[in-house]
């Protein structure tokens, strides 16, 4: 069972356009809310991250908006650039028994054309 | 600042055999977490070790064992491997104390079973 469901498999945006990701989760329990980004090769790389206490967060060209009664979240990126072309995955977690467990989404890869 | 630092890069084994990873925390860090990565696919939790006890657990057999240290280094050991657990294996690091949340992954180890 995907506890994290994530949306587009794969976009592909023009240079300068906005990107938008989507992820869906149903465990209320979940608090924490953070976006990797992942490149051939690589580890994912923490991007942004959000709390349920607020519905929008935004660093630099990347926002995150999300709507706890929906149980949805989102990532914008704004003015794309071809360095973006990346796979992103977006997480939830919560607090268990003095652990920490994270699940992802399956990613979508990125495209961005110059 | 080094950052999460893991070995071997890379791994060929065959089915049956034992594999052992290794995992270094980034500096200040308390807690390592292990993940498997299946091509095209996102993260999955397999462990995640504080105060060298595993406090959580995902769903992985009981092939998956791991160990910390008291400097807070991490193993991850898999037995009798199969076919199916060849992936690229994530460590990620976190400080339990502060923000808790934030997990750092270093570049992964790629296993692949013959």
């Amino acid at each position: 069972q995907q506890q994290v469901k994530q949306s587009p498999q794969s976009l592909i945006v023009q240079k300068g356009g906005i990107s938008i990701i989507n992820c869906a989760y149903e465990n209320t329990a979940f608090d924490y809310f953070p976006w990797y980004q992942q490149f051939p090769g690589k580890g994912p790389a923490l991007l942004i991250a959000i709390r349920p206490d607020v519905s929008e967060k935004k660093e630099g060209r990347f926002t995150i908006s999300f709507n706890k009664s929906a149980k949805q979240f989102s990532l914008h990126i704004m003015d794309s650039q071809p360095g973006d072309s990346a796979t992103y995955f977006c997480a939830a977690s919560t607090l268990l028994q003095g652990g920490n467990q994270f699940y992802f989404g399956t990613g979508t890869s990125l495209t961005v054309i110059p | 600042d080094a950052g999460v630092t893991q070995s071997p890069t890379h791994l060929i084994k065959t089915r049956g055999q034992q594999v052992t990873l290794r995992c270094s925390p980034k500096s200040g860090h308390d807690t390592v977490s292990w993940y498997q990565q299946a091509l095209g696919q996102g993260p999955q939790f397999i462990f995640q070790y504080y105060e060298e006890e595993e406090r959580q657990r995902g769903n992985f057999p009981d092939r998956f064992s791991g160990h910390q240290f008291p400097n807070y280094s991490s193993e991850l050991n898999v037995n009798a491997l199969l076919l199916g657990d060849s992936a690229l294996y994530l460590c990620a690091s976190s400080l339990r104390g502060g923000s808790f949340r934030e997990q750092f992954f270093g570049p992964g180890t790629r296993l692949t079973v013959l």
